[in-house]
This record gives C-alpha cells, structure tokens and sequence, in this order.
C-alpha cells in the first residue's frame, strides 16, 4: 500500500542553520505531495504542496521538489529561525483517492 | 478562506460520558471530512471518513459503536466519543476536502481538540 518515510528526529539546530528534513514515499499512480507544520498544542497547516512531477513547492522560505525518480519530497530551508521549531509532517494524497498518508512526522528544535 | 474550525477546543470529561466535537468549514462546502487521531508525539492516524448525508467509512479497528460520526450538512460533521474511558484521551483533528475546484486535492485541517478523560 501507499506510504510515507521521513527522517526521525528530533532534529536540533541553530538559528540561521540550513535545514533538511528528508521524505520518500511509496505509491500507485501520480500522488500528490504535502509537507504540514504542527505547531505545539494546534492542528496541521499547510505548509506547500507539489502536484507532479519536478514541481517544487515553496513557502515561508521552505522548498520541497517532487522527484519521481527517486520518489522524493525533501523539505529544506536555508535559514530556520527559533519560530521554525515544530513538527513537520510529509504526506501524500493518491490520484483517486480520499485518502492522505502521513509520515510519522519529524520534530525540529531551533535554538537561539 | 477554506477554513475549519472544530468545537470545543478542549474538553475533560468523566469515564463513562459521552463527548460531541465538531467540526464546521466555514467558508467552502466539504463533500467529505476525516476525523484523524493523534497520540503524543505521534502522527496522525485516519479513524473515518465522512460523506455529506451517508453513512461514515471506518477504518480497520477503529469501533464504529465507539466513535460515532454525523454529517449531516456539507458544512458540519460531529465526531461523539461514547462511554469516554481514559484510554479515549488524544487529540482529535477533523480535516475537510472542498466541492470547489479551487481547492483541488487538498484537504484543509481543524485545529483540534484535546480530549481528556479523568
């Protein structure tokens, strides 16, 4: 079935430091891919998203490429500040389907 | 727009009663909402998912008798937590998808609610 591997954390890094977090997934079809950010105590939002091959998404300074070939969707950012720090989720959302399927997310503390 | 709000944020509850959440989209008409489940730093796992005036799809383990799911409107489905016990405390997310084009594949979460059971 459709799945999501991300990097374990937590990953901790300094302000200003460059940041990757990686994701592959595994799925039938053209998915759709997602990163969420989960602040503490709050729900998912969005954070980009890629609908096909070679796009990348990009928000806030974060950027995440769909790379079929290696059926990837790293998320990275080139400067985290202490705000940064939450947990990231990458998912993907199967053509037809209903369904999305979360990694096991991947927690990230910026420290000053 | 495309919001998704869910009532109450938090909740504490004694063992043996029930609790209703909600969750509304507030500004956009969802054909379908999912009630997620999420465990101390742990990720998301999809309980149901919820068609506007059909009966909810269960996943696999999760006790329909249990959790009992209502959406009744393209705007509100509610999630009751029947006979609460401890074990039921978690945090309870709802996410929407949209009937409009603009929002294509892509589903829109709530904030959640914290659910504790004394």
């Amino acid at each position: 079935g459709d799945s999501v591997t991300q990097m374990e954390g937590p990953v901790t890094l300094s302000e200003e430091a460059f940041l990757t977090i990686n994701c592959t997934y595994t799925a039938t079809g053209y998915p759709s891919l997602f990163w969420y950010v989960q602040y503490p105590g709050e729900g998912l939002q969005l954070l980009l998203k890629a609908t096909k091959a070679d796009d990348k998404g990009s928000n806030k300074g974060f950027e995440a490429t769909y790379r079929k070939e290696t059926t990837s969707f790293h998320l990275e950012k080139g400067s985290v500040q202490v705000s940064d720090s939450a947990v990231y989720f990458c998912a993907l959302l199967n053509t037809g389907g209903f369904k999305t399927i979360f990694g096991a997310g991947t927690r990230l503390f910026v420290k000053a | 727009g495309a919001v998704v709000s869910q009532h109450p944020s938090r909740v504490i509850c004694k063992s043996g009663t029930s609790v209703k959440i909600e969750c509304r989209s507030l500004d956009f008409q969802a054909t379908t909402m999912f009630w997620y489940r999420q465990f101390p730093k742990q990720s998301l796992m999809l309980m149901a998912t919820s068609n506007e005036g059909s009966k909810a799809t269960y996943e696999q383990g999760v006790e329909k008798d249990k959790f009992l799911i209502n959406h009744a409107s393209l705007t509100l489905s509610t999630l009751t937590v029947t006979s609460a016990h401890p074990e039921d405390s978690s945090f309870y997310i709802c996410s929407a998808k949209s009937l409009g084009e603009r929002s294509y594949n892509e589903q829109f979460f709530g904030p959640g609610t914290r659910l504790t059971v004394l």
